[in-house]
């Protein structure tokens, strides 16, 4: 069975720095994508960031981006210039290619200090 | 946009009452996701379903139940609630192959 670990329950960051949010996964895939997911407080879970596994370039979207490392099947996210609003909790999620079911981390919730 | 909605956020039910949490989603999605989200436990798959008709248990769907009757609509089902089933809810749905896209959540209190 495919799991997905965030080792990190807890993470925080300055506003205006950087912080990175890890993720690890286990597979026997090679085909598969990965996920970034945000869920703000009592607000809705909504999508960050997706990579490809066949893509060799890390995903990047505005002051969000990936470093995918397929050999250690490592998915951390940065998130740079941190902003108030992206205090969250954030799920690192896996899907296989083929398949329909996803699987989730346990998630790390980010504080945004002032 | 797409657009999930389910029919509740909050919701108190008793020990031993029957559930009924709907979710609709507006874009034509084949797949539907039922989760149940517990701090330090992330989201466990309940159900999913990828078709009419169609459903396949996930990683915990002891004390559920689900139903799609119609592609727009995803139900989940507690037949008889019981104290350990209070959690946030979480319906999903996606395009066969693409990312999911969630609904606001239920938070579900049985007393």
């Amino acid at each position: 069975a495919q799991t997905v670990t965030q080792s990190q329950p807890e993470m925080s960051v300055q506003e205006a720095e950087t912080v990175t949010l890890s993720c690890t996964y286990d597979t026997s895939e090679s085909d598969y994508y990965l996920f970034w997911y945000k869920q703000p407080p009592s607000r809705q879970m909504i999508l960050v960031i997706r990579q490809e596994a066949y893509k060799q370039q890390n995903a990047t979207e505005n002051r969000f981006s990936v470093n995918f490392q397929k050999a250690a099947k490592s998915f951390s996210l940065k998130i740079s210039d941190s902003q108030l609003g992206d205090a969250a909790m954030y799920f690192c999620a896996y899907r296989r290619n083929t398949g329909n079911q996803f699987y989730f981390g346990t998630g790390t919730s980010l504080t945004v200090i002032p | 946009d797409v657009k999930v909605t389910q029919s509740s956020r909050y919701l108190v039910k008793r020990t031993g009452e029957k559930v009924f949490l709907e979710c609709v989603q507006d874009m034509d999605h084949e797949n539907m996701f039922w989760y149940r989200q517990d701090p330090g436990l992330g989201l466990r798959l309940i159900y999913f379903s990828y078709d009419v008709k169609m459903k396949e248990k996930g990683d915990i769907p002891e004390g559920y139940s689900v139903s799609r009757e119609k592609k727009e609509r995803f139900s989940l089902i507690l037949e008889s609630a019981s104290t350990n089933q209070t959690s946030m809810y979480l319906c999903a749905s996606s395009l066969q192959g693409l990312e999911q896209y969630f609904g606001p959540g239920t938070r579900l209190t049985v007393t």
